[in-house]
């Protein structure tokens, strides 16, 4: 079936440099996109989300960029620091009815001193 | 605290003991969501509710589970004779649409180890 993935699973860096995280999704008729931050031992954690009528998103040290045409989804973290240290997940709600979201494996996070 | 709250945090059960996990979602939310997730992986999608009715059910949550949102408040989960392979992290969440926002607020989940 469909679902949604992502390219890397660890990536590591720099305290205060940038993040970038990307997901690629393979259904079309996604219409709603959400990205959240899982640290160990806690629920996942709303971030930033963009619904596909969208383009780019920006937040409070985060970007959401999506690309309809590459089926591709980032998330850009700005100054990273290591409380941002976590897994991220994207998760994609797929339209019509359906309001469960589907998301993918995730990526792990670890910010260096 | 005014987010999801899910009880018990913990579970140690064996294997063909029932289990009943509730869920307690933000008091104006509508919407509330069961799903599982295991070591390394996404959270699965099992079942949602809107108000007390349960509109979809994933083909995951086989005749063993069962949920109920009676009151269109809290939420329960039971599984049934379990099996170790229920062991995982069983997370709530609950939504209120506003805008086209469909932004789920999970809780902190609880952790089922079936021996």
């Amino acid at each position: 079936g469909e679902s949604v993935g992502l390219h890397l699973p660890t990536l590591s860096v720099q305290e205060g440099d940038n993040s970038i995280i990307n997901c690629a999704y393979s259904n079309s008729a996604s219409d709603y996109f959400i990205w959240y931050k899982q640290e160990s031992g806690k629920g996942p954690q709303f971030i930033i989300d963009i619904r596909s009528n969208m383009d780019k998103r920006q937040g409070q040290r985060v970007t959401v960029l999506l690309n309809k045409t590459v089926k591709h989804l980032s998330l850009q973290i700005a100054a990273t620091q290591p409380g941002d240290s976590a897994v991220y997940f994207c998760a994609e709600n797929m339209g019509g009815s359906a309001r469960q979201l589907t998301f993918g494996s995730g990526t792990q996070l670890t910010v260096l001193p | 605290d005014t987010g999801v709250s899910q009880d018990p945090r913990h579970k140690i059960t064996k294997r063909g003991q029932n289990v009943t996990f509730r869920c307690d979602p933000i008091s104006e939310h509508n919407r509330l969501y069961w799903y599982r997730q295991t070591l390394g992986q996404g959270p699965e999608f099992l079942t949602y509710f809107q108000n007390e009715a349960q509109l979809e059910k994933s083909r995951l949550l086989s005749d063993r589970f069962s949920a109920e949102r009676p009151k269109g408040s809290f939420s329960t989960l039971e599984i049934q004779r379990t099996e170790q392979g229920d062991s995982a992290m069983y997370l709530c969440a609950s939504s209120l649409t506003v805008g086209g926002q469909n932004i789920q607020y999970f809780g902190a989940g609880t952790r089922l180890s079936v021996l």
